[in-house]
C-alpha cells in the first residue's frame, strides 16, 4: 500500500521557470514531510521540510506547500536551474515513540532545459 | 556531502554467498537507518537503530541482518543471497530517534548477485 505517491514519473521545465512537483498521501496520521533530491549514483540528499502545523516552508528558490485537507503537498522550484535536474522523492516519516521510519513517494524526475 | 560514508561501494557476488555492508554514520548522530532501492523501485526502509538498539523494523528479509556497534557504526548482513537482492542499500543517520529529525543519505552500496 503505497501511502506516499507522486504521479508523475518524469517533468520537464525550462530553465529560468517554476517546476511545481507534486505529492500526495493517504495516512492522516503523517505529521511531517520532507523532500528529498537524488543524482544518479549518489544517495538521497535531504532538500526541505515541513511541519503540519505550517502550510508553507520556504528555503531560498525551494518552497513547499501543504494542504492537509486534499492530504496534498508540492515542492515550487524557482527559478529552474539546469543543476536541478534530478529525482526528488517526498517522504513522510512514521513511528511511535523512539523508533522512525520515512516513506517514501516513487520519485519524480526532474529534467531543466536550457 | 552528507557526512555519511558506506563501504564497499559496489559489491559483485554470486547466489548463496554473503556479504556485510558497512555504514558510519554522521558525526553525532546516534540513530542509523537502512534502506533498500530495487530497480526502478521507491527506497524502502528495512531497519532502524538508536544507540545501538533496535528501534523499528520494516520489511527486511529473515535473511538480512543487521547491527549497531558501541562506535555507532552499523553494519547489514545479507546472507543466501538471491538474484532479486541485486539493488542500492542506504545507510542514513539522523541525530535523534522521532520524527521530526531529517536523515541524511550516504552514497550507498550497489550489491549485484550473479
Amino acid at each position: 500500500d503505497q501511502q506516499v505517491k507522486q504521479n508523475s514519473p518524469s517533468l520537464s521545465v525550462q530553465e529560468g521557470r517554476i517546476s511545481i512537483l507534486n505529492c500526495d498521501y493517504t495516512n492522516s496520521m503523517f505529521d511531517y514531510f520532507l523532500w528529498y533530491k537524488k543524482y544518479p549514483a549518489e544517495g538521497p540528499t535531504f532538500l526541505i521540510s515541513i511541519s503540519s502545523i505550517k502550510d508553507k516552508n520556504e528555503d531560498g528558490r525551494f518552497t513547499v506547500f501543504l494542504n492537509k485537507s486534499a492530504k496534498h503537498l508540492s515542492l515550487h522550484i524557482v527559478p529552474s536551474q539546469p543543476g536541478d535536474s534530478a529525482v526528488y522523492f517526498c517522504a513522510a516519516p512514521l513511528g511511535t515513540g523512539t523508533a522512525s521510519k520515512l516513506t517514501f513517494g516513487t520519485g519524480t524526475r526532474l529534467q531543466v532545459t536550457l | 556531502d552528507s557526512g555519511v560514508t558506506q563501504t564497499p561501494k559496489h559489491l559483485i557476488t554470486a547466489t548463496g554467498q554473503r556479504v556485510t555492508l558497512r555504514c558510519s554514520p554522521r558525526s553525532g548522530d546516534l540513530s542509523v537507518y537502512w534502506y533498500q532501492q530495487s530497480l526502478d523501485q521507491g527506497l524502502q526502509f528495512l531497519i532502524q537503530y538508536y544507540n545501538g538498539e533496535e528501534r523499528a523494523k520494516g520489511n527486511i528479509l529473515e535473511r538480512f541482518s543487521a547491527q549497531q556497534f558501541p562506535d555507532l557504526h552499523s553494519e547489514l548482513n545479507l546472507s543466501s543471497l538471491e538474484l532479486g537482492d541485486s539493488a542500492l542499500y542506504f545507510c542514513a543517520s539522523s541525530v535523534g530517534q522521532g520524527n521530526y529529525y531529517e536523515q541524511y543519505f550516504g552514497p550507498g552500496t550497489r550489491l549485484t548477485v550473479t
